[in-house]
């Protein structure tokens, strides 16, 4: 089965403090992909990466970096927290369209982050 | 934005009724997908359609795609007590691998 873990599953930061948000995924995935969930808006992606040491930016990039150094580790970075940062943050992986495995994203648990 | 949306925003039914659920897009798709969420965990694939495909089924998961309306729909048939989640639908686009979800489903099914 395909696993993906997220470092913490609960997260209070404070406001200007730099958070790191690790996911690792053990099926050898190109992709990665970040994203927060808030209710009434749903999941918006944050970052995604196809390879090692790529990354593109999503619709929400604002406040927020990437680092991909191994490919099966895609780390968030917010560089100062803010108190409108607070959210769940979920992690998922995926295969490239090309390889014919389809397009199905496999998620982590997720990471709520409160910022006080 | 290109997110789909949801409809209803929250279903309650009993035990052995059916549900459905409905999706919204935008933009000419690849595929579409559904996908699972139980409170305060990741999300989990239930099911993939193609561009080129008008419904699909899996054990009690039925899911049909008119890509002339840009809708699909989720129907769980004789719901049980332990499909209670949110379900949110993502599409693909012809280019790119971007992912963008629906703003989700909440389902509760009533024992």
């Amino acid at each position: 089965d395909v696993k993906v873990t997220q470092s913490s599953r609960y997260l209070v930061k404070r406001t200007g403090e730099k958070v790191f948000l690790e996911c690792v995924q053990d099926m050898d995935h190109e992709n990665m992909f970040w994203y927060r969930q808030d209710p009434g808006l749903g999941l918006r992606l944050i970052y995604f990466s196809y390879d090692v040491k790529m990354k593109e930016k999503g619709d929400i990039p604002e406040g927020y970096s990437v680092s991909r150094e191994k490919k099966e580790r895609f780390s968030l970075i917010l560089e100062s927290a803010s108190t409108n940062q607070t959210s769940m943050y979920l992690c998922a992986s995926s295969f490239p369209r090309t390889s014919g495995s389809g397009d199905t994203q496999y998620f982590g648990p997720g990471t709520r982050l409160t910022v006080l | 934005s290109q997110q789909g949306e949801e409809d209803p925003q929250a279903l309650s039914i009993q035990e052995g009724e059916n549900a459905t659920m409905n999706c919204s897009y935008k933009t000419s798709i690849n595929n579409l997908q559904w996908y699972r969420q139980n409170s305060g965990r990741g999300l989990v694939h239930l099911i993939l359609i193609r561009s080129n495909e008008r419904e699909k089924h899996s054990g009690r998961l039925r899911v049909t795609l008119d890509t002339s309306k840009k809708s699909s729909s989720l129907l769980i048939t004789a719901s049980r007590a332990a499909d209670t989640a949110s379900y949110f639908c993502a599409t693909t686009s012809n280019t790119g691998n971007q992912f963008y979800f629906g703003t989700g489903t909440s389902l509760t099914v009533i024992p």
